[in-house]
């Protein structure tokens, strides 16, 4: 088990709604990134964050923002929901300054959009 | 697509016997990794490799990397019913600042 926690674990809205998903990194890792996996295909990057930065994004809408705090704790924030937005939320994190090395993650969150 | 892809997608093998992956890439990597989910939960970190490493051994899983030929096989042997799970490798393309996930290879392992 990696120290990387995200709550909720499980979170049903519909259509139009907004989310927002957390996740507190694993102690003494100032990189957090998001994926998002949809069912039976690989995790795509959303975005990640160094100290309070964004310092890459992936091929995702604007509507999905996110924040990290100086505790390097994160939030994904995901606006209008889609039917396509429903899937498995994880976020990585790691000591470097970007996600290329040892990502360690948390347990995701299922997000279902109805 | 700057992903990797998994081959094959879908393994089934009885306990004890070997499990070969494999991963072929299309750009140059800095790095090659390989990943565990079970069952819709988090990933677990196997093995890291870089490009200028051809194998690495971690307990009972072997990976080669073969940059020459844009790919790479993750190879655990002796296989339990603990080792089934969805296998991932993750590409860090050069330049590039994040990650590039496969769609994975779902190995079941039979008691």
């Amino acid at each position: 088990e990696t120290g990387v926690t995200q709550s909720p674990t499980h979170l049903i809205k519909t259509r139009g709604q907004q989310v927002t998903l957390r996740c507190s990194s694993q102690s003494g890792h100032n990189t957090v990134s998001w994926y998002q996996q949809a069912l039976g295909q690989g995790p795509q990057f959303i975005f990640q964050y160094y100290r309070e930065e964004e310092n890459g994004r992936g091929n995702f809408p604007p509507r999905f923002s996110g924040l990290q705090f100086p505790n390097y704790s994160s939030e994904l924030n995901v606006n209008a929901l889609e039917l396509d937005d429903s899937a498995l939320y994880l976020c990585a994190s790691s000591s470097q300054h970007f996600s290329t090395d040892t990502q360690y993650f948390g347990p995701g969150t299922r997000l279902t959009v109805l | 697509s700057q992903q990797g892809e998994e081959d094959p997608q879908a393994l089934s093998i009885q306990e004890g016997e070997n499990a070969t992956m494999n991963c072929s890439y299309k750009t140059s990597i800095n790095n090659l990794q390989w990943y565990r989910q079970n069952s819709g939960r988090g990933l677990v970190h196997l093995i890291l490799i870089r490009s200028n490493e051809r194998e690495k051994h971690s307990g009972r899983l072997r990976v080669t990397l073969d940059t020459s030929k844009k790919s790479s096989s993750l190879l655990i042997t002796a296989s339990r019913a603990a080792d089934t799970a969805s296998y991932f490798c993750a590409t860090a393309v050069t330049g590039a600042n994040n990650l590039f996930f496969g769609t994975g290879t779902r190995l079941t392992v039979i008691p």
